[in-house]
């Protein structure tokens, strides 16, 4: 099973800046790699995919990168309603499908 | 518009039985893989069960593998769980996920609270 990490757990983050999300695979993943966007009392929604695409009607703040074991998700100037909880997941080596811990995006 | 609709969820003891129904709208349903996700309360995302489009191919994560069954219904738009022998750590919000392996959309999730 391939574990996925993400740091930090909690990101504080004052709005208009770039918050910088990180998540690492115990083994490659090559570009296999997906973000999620999760508000309090909300389902998930699919951020990004492939590590880099964004997935439809994201906006273009949303950036991914990596390949690998090591993938970022960048929020270039982040706005009030980009506060929320973040998480990777890993479709290269599967079942299971594995996501990360979260990574939770706070008002500073 | 894309709707997943779970129910199904409730209180039950553990050793109970229950099962989740996922009802879609808004696409080809018999043309999508779908799944199962699962998250306790407070903690982060758990994928669960993985169903292909003609429902001839499942997958299970292994703490569910031998309690848990997943079908379809292509017919009537719906995706099923069947949760058996649950336990205290089965205590989550149920989603139901439409994709082969990123999903794209969800519904808004059933609770299932297992406790005694």
């Amino acid at each position: 099973e391939i574990v996925m990490t993400q740091s930090p757990a909690t990101l504080s983050v004052s709005p208009g800046e770039r918050a910088t999300l990180s998540c690492r695979a115990s083994q490659s993943v090559s570009s296999n790699l997906a973000w999620y966007q999760q508000k309090p009392g909300q389902a998930p929604r699919l951020l990004i995919y492939g590590a880099s695409t964004r997935a439809t009607g994201i906006p273009a703040r949303f950036s991914g990168s990596g390949s690998g074991t090591e993938f970022t998700l960048t929020i270039s100037s982040l706005q009030s309603e980009d506060f929320a909880v973040y998480y990777c997941q890993q479709y290269s080596n599967w079942p299971p499908l594995t996501f990360g811990g979260g990574t939770k995006v706070e008002i500073k | 518009e894309v709707q997943l609709v779970e129910s199904g969820g409730g209180l039950l003891q553990p050793g109970g039985s229950l099962r989740l129904s996922c009802a879609a709208s808004g696409f080809t349903f018999s043309s999508y893989e779908m799944n199962w996700v699962r998250q306790a309360p407070g903690k982060g995302l758990e994928w669960v069960s993985y169903t292909s489009s003609s429902g001839n191919t499942i997958y299970y994560a292994d703490s569910v593998k031998g309690r848990f069954t997943s079908s379809r219904d292509n017919a009537k738009n719906s995706l099923y769980l069947q949760m058996n022998s649950l336990r205290a750590e089965d205590t989550a919000v149920y989603y139901c996920a439409r994709g082969l392996d990123t999903f794209d959309s969800w519904g808004q999730g059933t609770l299932v609270t297992v406790s005694s």
